[in-house]
């Protein structure tokens, strides 16, 4: 049974406009989310994150809301950029700390930016 | 720093062979990790080690599959005998656990068995 859902598997949004990728989750537990971003051929790579303390973190164009209360959390980019088109990985986990292990992850989204 | 190494990038193998994937973590990270990616069910982690002392290997699908860390710069996921569904891209990261869950990730090994 999947504990993190990332429902929508693509999304395709227009350059300078918001993008807005959604995840789920099951386990009222979890203590911090991590969005990684993944170009083809390559590993995936952090993106932001979010403590289960706060409801917004912000970095830049990239913003992650988390609603404990809907076990959801979203992460917004504005505006879009074409290089922001790749696999957008939402993660969870127990603990903070590198060495609480592991990291549940969704199946990700597929962004596609069009110029 | 070069960041986490994998090797090979690439490999194809026929069925019942043994297949090693190797990687070196990032210098002074002191957990490492080793994920299956596939269509069907996504970003799985296999096992992870702490301090080169394996923690959780419940993600480890069957015996056919055995990972090692013998020092903190080395971890080696095996496979023998391989099998076709054993085909997937498989990645290994590492992390410190002096900082936040951040996970770095090598470029992985896509392993073809045929």
């Amino acid at each position: 049974d999947q504990q993190v859902k990332q429902n929508s598997p693509s999304l395709s949004v227009q350059e300078g406009r918001i993008s807005i990728l959604n995840c789920d989750y099951t386990n009222s537990m979890f203590d911090y989310f991590l969005w990684y971003k993944k170009y083809p051929a390559e590993g995936p790579t952090f993106l932001i994150s979010i403590s289960s303390i706060k409801d917004k973190n912000e970095d830049g164009r990239f913003t992650v809301f988390l609603n404990k209360s809907a076990k959801h959390l979203s992460l917004h980019i504005v505006p879009s950029q074409p290089g922001d088109s790749a696999v957008y990985f939402c993660a969870a986990s127990f603990g903070y700390g590198g060495s609480q292990g592991n990291l549940i992850f969704g199946k990700g989204t597929k962004l596609s930016v069009k110029p | 720093d070069a960041g986490v190494i994998q090797s090979p990038r690439h490999e194809v193998t026929e069925m019942g062979q043994e297949v090693t994937l190797r990687c070196k973590p990032i210098s002074g990270h002191n957990s490492l990790f080793w994920y299956r990616q596939t269509m069907m069910r996504g970003l799985e982690l296999l096992i992870y080690f702490n301090n080169n002392v394996p923690i959780d290997d419940s993600g480890m699908p069957e015996d056919r599959f055995s990972a090692k860390m013998p020092n903190a710069s080395f971890s080696t996921l095996k496979i023998q005998p391989s099998e076709p569904r054993d085909s997937a891209v498989y990645f290994c990261a590492s992390s410190s656990s002096t900082g936040s869950d951040e996970q770095y990730f090598g470029p992985g090994t896509r392993l073809t068995v045929t």
